[in-house]
Formats: C-alpha cells, structure tokens, sequence
C-alpha cells in the first residue's frame, strides 16, 4: 500500500498536445514536487506545492504548470508538449526538511 | 545557487569491496539525505544527518555528516550487486524544495 502513486506510469503522446499527470498521495502530507530526471542533469525541480491552492515554479517551470485543489492531489500539465519534455517525471511528498521526501515510482513520458 | 557537487560521478567495482561517496558544497546544510535509486523506479530514502560531525550506520552503509556541516560521506562495506544504483544526496537550502545533487551511479558485480 504505497502512500504515493503516480499515473500513468507510462505515456506516449504527439508534439503539441496537452498531457496531465497525475500524483496521488494517502499520507496527509503538506509539500508536493514535481521532478523531472534526464541524464546528465539529475533530478530537477519543476514545481511544487506548499498547501491546498499553494503552489511555486521550480528551476525548469516553462512549458509546465500545476494544480492541487486538495491535499492529496497533485497534478501536472504539460501544457503543449514538446520533445525536450521527454523525460522521467517524478511526484514526491514531504512533511518537511528534516523529513526528506517520499517519491513515487516515476512516470515515463515520451512525446513523437 | 547553492550547489552540491557529488563524487566519483560513476563507480565500478567488484562485490566484497569497499567504497566511499562524497557531496560537498560551499554552503552549510541544515541538514542532509541520501537516496538510492533502482533503475526504474523513485529515489528511495536511506538517511537524514542533521548534526555535524554526525555518524550513522544503517547495515553495512555508514553516513558521516562533515563537523562543519558542509559535506557528507557515504561509506559502503564489502559491497553487494544488491548496492547497485544511483546514490544522491539532498540538502535543505532556503525555501521549500529541497536540492539535490546529480548523484553517483554504482556499479557492484560478481
């Protein structure tokens, strides 16, 4: 019974169409992430939420944006997709700093 | 920017060795996690260091958070294949999200 999933897990989409991922947590926790990860750049941060309707812009935030209307979900919109967004795309969860973050099991998304 | 700098950035080996990782930076961590991540799946979290000069032992994996709280060091005794995976360190800077390094990708075999 994992405290967090993601979906899909796997994505295959066109250039220029919107995709949602979804990020599902039964923890209660307050902080949300989204990650993406690509070799040679490691895990980088995209967006994240701090609360209900709380959210703030990562390192690679253009293309992206995010939505948690409760505290359990998360979402992520690619809003047009494109190549360069082709990735591994990881939700995590966190109570906080001290606290370190539960990650999801990844989605993978390939856009053609 | 507050960056933390992983090594060796790869690392091979042969089961029943030992090895050590490093993460620096020229910041001071409040405090600071290690991961291991499987292909094909998230980071997993091993540890927290909070103090400096914190040591922490978890089997044969021994974490050691630098006096001035600005590195880390993660140690691993007569290594397994089941070691096998991409070690990343995590520290609180300012704001919410936490930073990550790029990681050190370990290789353990026969």
């Amino acid at each position: 019974d994992a405290g967090i999933t993601q979906s899909p897990r796997h994505k295959v989409t066109e250039t220029g169409t919107p995709v949602t991922l979804r990020c599902h947590q039964t923890e209660n926790h307050r902080y949300m992430y989204w990650y993406r990860q690509d070799p040679g750049h490691g895990l980088r941060l995209i967006h994240y939420s701090y609360g209900v309707k709380d959210t703030d812009k990562g390192e690679v935030s253009d293309g992206y944006s995010v939505s948690r209307s409760k505290t359990e979900d998360f979402l992520l919109t690619l809003e047009s997709a494109t190549s360069s967004q082709t990735s591994v795309y990881f939700c995590a969860i966190s109570e906080g700093s001290l606290y370190g973050y539960t990650f999801g099991s990844g989605t993978r998304l390939t856009v053609v | 920017t507050q960056l933390l700098e992983q090594s060796p950035q790869f690392l091979s080996i042969q089961e029943g060795e030992n090895l050590t990782v490093y993460c620096n930076s020229s910041s001071v961590f409040s405090s600071l996690q290690w991961y291991r991540q499987e292909p094909g799946e998230g980071p997993v979290l091993l540890v927290t260091v909070v103090t400096g000069g914190e040591v922490k032992k978890l089997k044969r994996l021994t974490f050691q958070f630098g006096d001035a709280r600005k590195d880390s060091s993660l140690h691993i005794t007569a290594a397994q294949p089941g070691d096998t995976g991409l070690y990343l360190c995590q520290f609180a800077g300012s704001g919410y999200a936490l930073n990550f390094g790029k990681g050190t990708s370990l290789l353990v075999t026969p």
